[in-house]
C-alpha cells in the first residue's frame, strides 16, 4: 500500500539556519503530495502541496519540489525563524480507491534564537 | 467562514467506558473524515463519509468503533468499551469533495487519555 517516510526528528536549528525535512513516498502513479503543519496547540494545517511531477509548492517561504524518479518531496527554507517551530507532516493522496490522506510519522522542528 | 468544530477537546476516561466525539465540519463541505493521531506518529484515517455514505472505514476497528453523518452534515464518533491504546488525539477534517487533490482542512482535535 502507499507510504510516507520522513525524515526522523527532532530537529534543532539556529535562527536564519537552512532548513530541509526528507520525505520519500511509495504509491502506485502519480499522487498528490502535501506538507501539513501543527503549530503548538493548534490543528493541522496545510503548507504547501503540489500536484504532478516536477511542481514546485510553496508557502511562507517554504517550498518542496515533486520528484517523481527520486520519489521524494523533501521541504526546504533558507533561513527559518522561531516562529516556525513545530510539527512538520509530508503525506500523499493516492490515485485509486478513496484517495485518503497518508501521513508520515512528523518531523519535530525547534528553532532557538 | 467558520473552521471545522471539534468537541470536547479533551476527555480522560477509564477502560471499558465509553465516549463521544463530535464533529461539525465547515459548511458545505460534502466529505468528512476521522483521524486517529497516536502520539509521535501521524494522523491515521478510521472513517471517510462522502455526504452521509461511508466511502472507507477500512481501518475502522469496528468491535469496538462505530461513526454516524446521519444528515450528511455533522457527525460523531463512539468508542465502546475503551481500551488503553485508544489513548490518542481524534481529528476531524472536511474537505468540498473527494476527487481530484481538494484540500483537507483539519478542526483541532479532541484529546482522549484513557486510564
Amino acid at each position: 500500500g502507499d507510504s510516507v517516510t520522513q525524515m526522523e526528528g527532532p530537529v534543532t536549528l539556529s535562527e536564519e539556519a537552512f532548513l530541509t525535512i526528507n520525505c520519500t513516498y511509495t504509491a502506485t502513479g502519480y499522487p498528490s503530495l502535501f506538507w501539513y503543519v501543527q503549530y503548538p496547540g493548534e490543528g493541522l494545517q496545510l503548507l504547501l502541496k503540489a500536484t504532478k511531477a516536477d511542481d514546485k509548492g510553496s508557502n511562507k517561504g517554504f517550498e518542496a519540489t515533486y520528484r517523481k524518479e527520486t520519489t521524494s518531496f523533501h521541504l526546504e527554507k533558507g533561513s527559518v525563524q522561531v516562529s516556525d517551530s513545530a510539527v512538520y507532516f509530508c503525506a500523499l493522496k493516492g490515485i485509486q480507491g478513496a484517495q485518503k490522506l497518508v501521513f508520515g510519522q512528523g518531523t519535530r522542528l525547534t528553532i532557538n534564537p | 467562514e467558520a473552521g471545522v468544530a471539534q468537541s470536547p477537546r479533551y476527555k480522560i476516561i477509564e477502560k471499558r467506558q465509553s465516549v463521544a466525539f463530535w464533529c461539525n465540519p465547515i459548511s458545505g463541505h460534502a466529505t468528512l473524515y476521522w483521524y486517529q493521531q497516536i502520539l509521535g506518529q501521524g494522523p491515521k484515517l478510521l472513517i471517510q463519509f462522502q455526504n452521509n455514505g461511508v466511502v472507507d472505514d477500512s481501518q475502522l476497528p469496528k468491535d469496538r468503533f462505530s461513526a454516524e453523518r446521519l444528515k450528511g452534515v455533522d457527525s460523531t464518533l463512539k468508542i465502546q468499551p475503551a481500551k488503553l491504546e485508544d489513548s490518542a488525539v481524534y481529528l476531524c477534517a472536511s474537505s468540498p469533495a473527494w476527487t481530484g487533490e481538494e484540500t483537507q482542512y483539519f478542526g483541532p482535535g479532541t484529546r482522549l487519555l484513557v486510564l
